[in-house]
């Protein structure tokens, strides 16, 4: 039954590794998203896809990458994870009208040490 | 640019009492508008949305929302709180820019007491 899956729930990198993070969903819907969302704050949008079409939030760091190799998958990538990035990662999908209600995954917490 | 204000940070309710957190939001135009939950280490859920029409909306688990353009607000309600609603309550406004950008308040911590 599970409609939008993160994996892992947590991921323990070092200083300067690269990590990715992976979410797969079986809603069918041609947008993805990924949200940063740091220790006590507000979710924050870091880009989305429409279909293959990549879209990035003009504040997100070079850092950050994404990469959708299909309607079910996509994954992002964090080059040189940082102590600031720190955060947990959400994915979510809708399809792609401003009426629809986005699905949230449970999320991924990364630790960088 | 949209913003949305949740001026509480945290709220203690004991259970069986009413609840009201409150949303306030700054847009141009109609604006869209949603109510997710966050349990402790989840994802976000959806508890209800606002496009157009009645104003009064309701969600799942009980709650509901009055959307009040003079005041620009957007306050989430229940009229009994259970144990199990404990979490972080997040209110968010969509920019229809195509597809559906949202926008999020910095959350409610609601807390039941027993």
């Amino acid at each position: 039954d599970a409609m939008v899956i993160q994996n892992p729930r947590y991921q323990v990198t070092q200083f300067g590794k690269p990590v990715t993070l992976s979410c797969s969903q079986t809603l069918n819907h041609n947008v993805m998203y990924w949200y940063q969302q740091k220790s006590s704050q507000a979710p924050k949008l870091l880009f989305h896809y429409y279909d293959k079409d990549f879209n990035n939030e003009a504040d997100t760091p070079d850092n950050f990458q994404s990469r959708r190799p299909n309607t079910s998958f996509c994954f992002l990538d964090i080059r040189s994870p940082g102590l600031g990035d720190a955060a947990m990662y959400l994915c979510a999908t809708s399809r792609r009208t401003a009426q629809e209600t986005q699905y949230f995954g449970p999320g991924t917490r990364l630790l960088v040490l | 640019a949209q913003s949305v204000t949740q001026p509480d940070i945290h709220i203690t309710v004991s259970e069986g009492a009413s609840l009201e957190l409150r949303c306030n939001y700054s847009y141009g135009a109609t604006p869209y508008l949603f109510w997710y939950v966050q349990s402790p280490g989840q994802g976000l859920q959806l508890l209800l949305k606002y496009f157009s029409g009645d104003t009064l909306v309701q969600g799942i688990k009980g709650f509901e929302a009055e959307f009040k353009r003079s005041q620009s607000s957007f306050n989430l309600r229940k009229p009994s709180v259970h144990w199990s609603d404990a979490a972080e309550y997040f209110c968010a406004v969509g920019e229809n820019t195509g597809f559906q950008k949202l926008v999020f308040g910095t959350g409610t911590r609601l807390l039941v007491s027993p």
